[in-house]
């Protein structure tokens, strides 16, 4: 596996149910970053995390919650969400870099096609 | 006034056509500037960036950047069926802040 990969990549619940997404890169990158991309709307930034450490959190509601063991691996964690959750999620890494002119380019994911019925 | 403005479009031209992508942006401090492209189905894949301002050229491709009007395109020369896609604008005061266009749904017509 290259890359930043993401499973599932289609997902169907219900309100109730409990699920997780999967993120892995393998990249040896030590950002990596939780975005929502809904139809006509653009990507909205849910979590990011550096160095294993959450460092974003931009007023996403509980029913997500994410969890980043190590530095390859990112999950989100979904609980009793609403119909208005239904999006694409995008995971992304990223090598964090202290020089300032370096660009520390965000590679993505698939992402997961969530459908909350 | 949202921080980074995109026209969603849809954009449609014929091959070989010129193709310009725009976005305007708010916030002076942003110094981050990105394009990213998006295929059906796909996460986005960076296609440009220009840290701080100016210009750069990677093959068809051409970024600007003009800070004192806010305002940063993506040109696409002797454009191509392959180039239809959604062109993301990504802005930001640093790498991991990046805010995001709506993106531009752009077709080349055979």
């Amino acid at each position: 596996e290259t890359g930043v990969t993401q499973t599932p990549r289609h997902l169907v619940m219900g309100m109730t149910n409990k699920k997780s997404l999967k993120c892995e890169q393998h990249l040896g990158h030590n950002a990596m970053y939780w975005y929502k991309q809904s139809a006509k709307k653009p990507l909205e930034l849910m979590f990011v995390y550096s160095l294993e450490e959450r460092v974003e959190n931009n007023s996403v509601p509980s029913r997500f919650s994410p969890e980043c063991p190590n530095s390859s691996h990112l999950f989100l964690h979904l609980h009793t969400l609403q119909p208005e959750d239904s999006a694409l999620y995008l995971c992304a890494s990223s090598q964090e870099s202290w020089a300032h002119r370096e660009v520390e380019t965000q590679y993505f994911g698939p992402g997961t096609r969530l459908l909350v019925l | 006034q949202k921080e980074v403005e995109q026209d969603p479009g849809p954009l449609s031209v014929p091959e070989g056509a010129i193709v310009s992508l725009n976005c305007t942006y708010s916030n002076s401090a942003f110094q981050y500037f990105m394009w990213y492209r998006q295929y059906s189905r796909k996460g986005p894949e960076l296609l440009m960036y220009t840290y701080s301002s100016g210009n750069k050229e990677d093959g068809r491709f051409t970024a600007q950047v003009d800070k004192s009007s806010k305002y940063i395109s993506l040109f696409i020369r002797d454009s191509q069926p392959s180039d239809s896609a959604t062109y993301l604008c990504a802005i930001g005061p640093g790498a991991q802040k990046l805010v995001f266009g709506q993106g531009t749904r752009l077709t080349i017509n055979p």
